[in-house]
Order: structure tokens, then sequence, then C-alpha cells
């Protein structure tokens, strides 16, 4: 079975412009998680979903972040307008609820200029 | 708040010895505790966990120790292999914050040094 998906790997963009990042989560996985990984604060839970539903989005940085989940399968993550100083390491993660262990993707790396 | 902590940012083993990760917690609510391993331009992948009601867990040549009275764990790599050089993150999770959220630590970069 193929592992959490994420797109693009790689992501060079200007200040002011949106950014899309896209997850794939594994099939059958109820849970899904974004992160944010940087080099101060290592990693940070911006958002959750179980069952596609929102539960926790009280990491996300500011109004400029949003996710959303239309279905099981696919889950975005938008920062609109971007800042340099979002740049970073944005995993996406899934797991089955009610078991722990999460499975990550191989994030996107983000370069705001 | 860094609810779960590790404070060795670095740690260097040489091949064969023993590899010992530390990580402490503050919230008494957690009972459940993970440890990932990460390796440049991947992503975290899950190494081994250990619920709060046992205080070992083994698997191999990993092992993860917790001490619930002083909140701390520990893994346990033995012997070290060079290709146990990775970042090493611990992780919690419990009934506050909604089921199966986990809190990361900052991580610990391992070289295991031939």
């Amino acid at each position: 079975d193929a592992g959490v998906i994420q797109s693009p790997r790689h992501e060079v963009t200007e200040m002011g412009q949106e950014v899309t990042l896209r997850c794939k989560p594994i099939s059958g996985h109820n849970s899904l998680f974004w992160y944010r990984q940087t080099m101060m604060r290592g990693l940070e839970l911006l958002i959750y979903f179980n069952n596609n539903v929102p539960i926790d989005d009280s990491g996300m940085p500011e109004d400029r972040f949003s996710a959303k989940m239309p279905n099981a399968s696919f889950s975005t993550l938008k920062i609109q307008p971007s800042e340099p100083r979002d740049s970073a390491v944005y995993f996406c993660a899934s797991s089955f609820r009610p078991t722990y262990e999460q499975y990550f993707g191989p994030g996107t790396r983000l370069t705001v200029t | 708040d860094q609810q779960v902590k590790q404070n060795s940012p670095s740690l260097s083993v040489q091949e064969g010895r023993i590899s010992i990760l530390n990580c402490d917690y503050t919230n008494s609510m957690f009972d459940y505790f993970l440890w990932y391993k990460k390796y440049p331009a991947e992503g975290p992948t899950f190494l081994i966990s250990i619920s709060s009601i046992k205080d070992k867990n083994e698997d191999g040549r990993f092992t993860v120790f917790l001490n619930k009275s002083a909140k701390h764990l520990s893994l346990h790599i033995v012997p070290s292999q060079p290709g146990d050089s990775a970042v090493y993150f611990c992780a919690a999770s419990g009934l506050t914050g909604g089921g199966n959220k986990l809190t990361f630590g900052t991580g610990t970069q391992l070289k295991v040094e031939l």
C-alpha cells in the first residue's frame, strides 16, 4: 500500500503569493494531521482532522493559513498571502484512530522569497 | 510551553556502543509515548512506543523505558549502527487534546561513528 503522498515536494514562491500544499493519506486512515518543522520550534502540529472534520486548529499560526479535507482521501493546506517566515518543511501524517501511531509523508519544503 | 522536551540537541556514539536518548514531559495526562526516527529529506518514521501501564518495551535493538514518577522516558539502541544516524523525536499523547493528537519534542540528532 502506498504511504502518505504529498505534493509538491518543493515549492519556491514570492512573498504575497498563494501557496497550496496537498496531501493524500493512507487509504483507510481516519485521522489526518498537518505539521510544520522549523529549526527553532521543531515539529509543530498545525491542525488535525478526524473523519474529515477539523478537530483542533489551535496550531494554525494566523488567518493566512487554512486547511480543508473535502473527502477521506485528500486534504489541502493553503497559505494566502505567503510570507518569508512561512518558509519551512510541511508534513502531512495520517493514522487510524484510536491508535496513536502516525505515518508521515515525505514533506513539502516551502521557500518564500 | 514545551510539554515534551529533548534537552540534548545532539549525541555522538561509537558503532557497537549503546545510544541513550532522553525525553522529559510535563503533562501528567499523557499516557502513551512514541519515538520517531527521521532521515534528511524524509518524513519521520515510527520506531517504537510504550503505554503508561508499562515501564519497558523492547523491539530488537531498541528499548524504551518509562519512568512515570519522574516524567521521563529514554530510548536505548544497542548495539548502535551507522545506519541509526538520524534525528530522533519523542512524542506523547493522552486523553487531553482529543484522542490521538501527538505532541513532539524538538529532536536529538544521533551520529553513530565508525
